[in-house]
């Protein structure tokens, strides 16, 4: 089965950029997404198809797809960004996440 | 404004089956996926299925021998049965809406419903 590969955390301070990455086998070759959880609360997009914002996101938040890597970037970090962030990917028609990464803005 | 509400037993006992449904608000179920994610506690999101409103269905290989997912138009809501419950079947179980598949991301979720599974 299909996996995808997150680091359990990344700190970062307030206004520095954070670079959170998302690993699977070709994964450049798919669509990658991106969803922020903050504690007791459902899962946001705030990324889709590896670079698209929806509408309400925040332009600090970025993404980029490209041979087995999948790369969300906060950009200028503010404390409400902390959350845990989550990818996603499509394969043979499922669903598939990543473990999910914390984010620490400190 | 699309709204989604999961609903069903907050406790379900080990080797029974697990019943919720998605009652959708603001938009009609036609033309869209429908799918169900689960969240132990603690723990990452894992995705469990989805519906088209025709009733064509998609499972997680790991629990397709366990899950079923339907809908009801008429209703405008759709479910899922998760049969033999164990512990480890214990989480939030949120239900999303997604245009296609493939190709989109879940656009709305629901609030999450907490499942325990003890006896």
């Amino acid at each position: 089965s299909y996996e995808l590969t997150q680091p359990p955390s990344v700190s970062v301070s307030p206004g520095q950029t954070a670079s959170i990455t998302c690993s699977g086998d070709k994964l450049g070759d798919k669509y990658a997404y991106w969803y922020q959880q903050k504690p007791g609360q459902s899962p946001v997009a705030v990324i889709y198809q590896d670079n698209k914002r929806p509408s309400g996101i925040p332009e600090r938040f970025s993404g980029s797809n490209s041979g087995n890597t999948a790369t969300l970037t906060i950009s200028g970090t503010q404390t409400m960004d902390e959350a845990h962030y989550y990818c996603q990917a499509w394969d043979s028609g499922t669903v598939v996440f990543g473990g999910g990464t914390k984010v620490t803005v400190l | 404004q699309v709204q989604l509400q999961e609903s069903g037993p907050g406790l379900v006992k080990p080797s029974e089956t697990l019943s919720l449904t998605c009652s959708v608000s603001g938009v009609s179920l036609t033309n869209y996926y429908w799918s169900w994610v689960r969240q132990p506690p603690g723990k990452g999101l894992e995705w469990i299925g989805y519906i088209f409103y025709s009733g064509a269905t998609k499972y997680n290989p790991s629990l397709e021998n366990r899950v079923a997912i339907s809908v009801d138009t008429t209703r405008n809501e759709f479910s899922l049965n998760l049969r033999s419950v164990t512990a480890a079947d214990t989480a939030v179980y949120y239900c999303a809406r997604h245009p296609t598949v493939t190709t989109s991301y879940f656009h709305n979720w629901g609030q999450g419903s907490l499942v325990t599974v003890s006896s």
